[in-house]
C-alpha cells in the first residue's frame, strides 16, 4: 500500500501571499490530520477531517484553513503568510477501524519557507 | 491539560550501547501512547504503540511499556546502531489528535 503523499515537498513564498498544500492519505483511510512542526514550538495539531467534515481544530488563527474531498484527499490553505508560518507541515492519515482508531501515519511533509 | 514530557537531548551513544529515552505524560482518561521517529529531511515514522496499561509495544529492537502507575512510556533498545541516529518523539492520542513531546535527538557514534 502506498503511504501518505504530500505535494509539493518544498515551497517558497513571500509575506502576504497565500499557499495551498495537498495531502493524499493511505488508500482506505478516511481521517486526515495536519500538524505544524517548528524548531521553537515543536509539533502542533492544526485540524482533523473525516468524511469531508472538520472534526477537531487546534489553536491556530483563522488564516489556517483546510478541507477534505470525497476521495479523502485533503488540502490546507494559509492566507496572508507571515514569516512565522515557515515550518514543516505534516499530514497524517488514520483508518479509524477497530484496533487502529488512534494510529496516525505521516507523510514526508511540505517544507514552507516564507521570505 | 494533556501533555507529554521527554528527556532533553541530544543524547550521544556509542554503537552497541543501551538506550533509554524517558517519557512521561499527563492525561485524563487512558490515552493510547506512541513513539515516532524522524530521520533528517523526512516525516514521522511510527515506531511502536501501546493502547492500554501494561501493554508493551516493540519494533526493530525498540520497546516501551505503558506504565499507568508512573504515567510513563520510556523507550529502550538493548544495542543501538549508527542507523538509529534520529529524533524520537513520544506522543499521546486524545480526542483524535496527537500531543507530542519536544523530541529527543539521538546520535550514535561508530
Amino acid at each position: 500500500k502506498a503511504g501518505v503523499t504530500q505535494t509539493p515537498r518544498y515551497l517558497i513564498k513571500t509575506r502576504g501571499q497565500q499557499v495551498t498544500l495537498s495531502c493524499s492519505p493511505i488508500s482506505g483511510h478516511r481521517s486526515v490530520s495536519w500538524y505544524q512542526q517548528t524548531p521553537g514550538q515543536g509539533l502542533q495539531f492544526l485540524f482533523e477531517y473525516f468524511s469531508e467534515t472538520q472534526r477537531n481544530k487546534g489553536n491556530f488563527p483563522g488564516r489556517f484553513s483546510g478541507r477534505q474531498f470525497s476521495n479523502s484527499r485533503s488540502e490546507m490553505n494559509v492566507s496572508t503568510l507571515e514569516l512565522g508560518d515557515s515550518a514543516l507541515y505534516l499530514c497524517a492519515s488514520s483508518s479509524l477501524t477497530s484496533g487502529e482508531t488512534d494510529t496516525q501515519y505521516f507523510g514526508p511533509g511540505t517544507r514552507l519557507t516564507v521570505l | 491539560g494533556d501533555s507529554v514530557t521527554q528527556m532533553e537531548g541530544p543524547v550521544t551513544l556509542s554503537e552497541e550501547a543501551f538506550l533509554t529515552i524517558n517519557c512521561t505524560y499527563t492525561a485524563t482518561g487512558y490515552p493510547s501512547l506512541f513513539w515516532y521517529v524522524q530521520y533528517p529531511g523526512e516525516g514521522l515514522q511510527l515506531l511502536l504503540k501501546a493502547t492500554k496499561a501494561d501493554d508493551k509495544g516493540s519494533n526493530k529492537g525498540f520497546e516501551a511499556t505503558y506504565r499507568k502507575e508512573t504515567t510513563s512510556f520510556h523507550l529502550e533498545k538493548g544495542s543501538v546502531q549508527v542507523s538509529d541516529s534520529a529524533v524520537y518523539f513520544c506522543a499521546l492520542s486524545v480526542g483524535g489528535k496527537l500531543i507530542f513531546g519536544q523530541g529527543t535527538e539521538l546520535s550514535v557514534k561508530p
